[in-house]
């Protein structure tokens, strides 16, 4: 069974920084392109960032280009998102979600979500 | 950017109705085309794979239809657990898009 379980949200002052971990299991990590989602309740879902199978190509939103980083350690079946310079827009549940083996694909799982709430 | 606009918004509708959501995309998109259902407090959960392709375990009276800019999310009996809120999202091009989603009740 695959499971995504997200960790790291919390808290942030604006301007801060924090680091997003999604733990995978249940499907081979290494083989699959990962994305994270956030919501919020007046913008619906807004995907962030991609990053392919062996981590060299990756891709972000307008929204978040320049501050966040997408990264993965495969060996370790880890995804994590660096938020650097949030802003209080930022604020918003976050999904780790499984894509496919190319950039055509959508998301067959997604995780619980971990909750970023932006505030000095 | 590829914008997805579904409609309606919201939709009420009694048990055994059918029920149509539908996904308009800027451009052509061909079928690459998910349709999610969200529950309140938990993850979207994908119904719909490639425009029409039901996913293993949805139940049969979900279906999908349309390619290139036109897409239609069909219940074709509604059920109590099917209140949700649906969205769409087109994985043709980056950035990944999704439709603003539609609230679905039960009358």
């Amino acid at each position: 069974e695959v499971q995504l379980v997200e960790s790291g949200g919390g808290l942030v002052q604006p301007g801060g920084s924090l680091r997003l971990s999604c733990a995978a299991s249940g499907f081979t990590f290494g083989f699959y392109a990962m994305s994270w989602v956030r919501q919020t309740p007046g913008k619906g879902l807004e995907w962030v960032s991609v990053i392919n199978s062996g981590g060299g190509s990756v891709f972000y939103g307008d929204a978040v280009k320049g501050r966040f980083t997408i990264s993965r350690d495969n060996s370790k079946s880890t995804l994590y998102l660096q938020m650097n310079n949030v802003r209080a827009e930022d604020a918003a549940v976050y999904f780790c979600a499984k894509g496919g083996h190319s950039w055509y694909a959508g998301f067959g799982n997604w995780g619980q979500g971990t909750l970023v709430a932006v505030s000095s | 950017d590829i914008q997805m606009t579904q409609s309606p918004s919201s939709l009420s509708a009694s048990v055994g109705d059918r029920v149509t959501i539908t996904c308009q995309a800027t451009q052509d998109i061909r079928n690459y085309l998910n349709w999610y259902q969200q529950k309140p407090g938990k993850a979207p959960k994908v119904l719909i794979h490639d425009a029409s392709n039901l996913e293993t375990g949805v139940p049969s009276r979900f279906s999908g239809s349309g390619s290139g800019t036109d897409f239609t999310l069909t219940i074709s009996s509604l059920q109590p657990e099917d209140v949700a809120r649906y969205y769409c999202q087109q994985y043709d091009s980056l950035p990944y898009t999704f439709g603003q989603g539609t609230n679905l009740e039960i009358k």
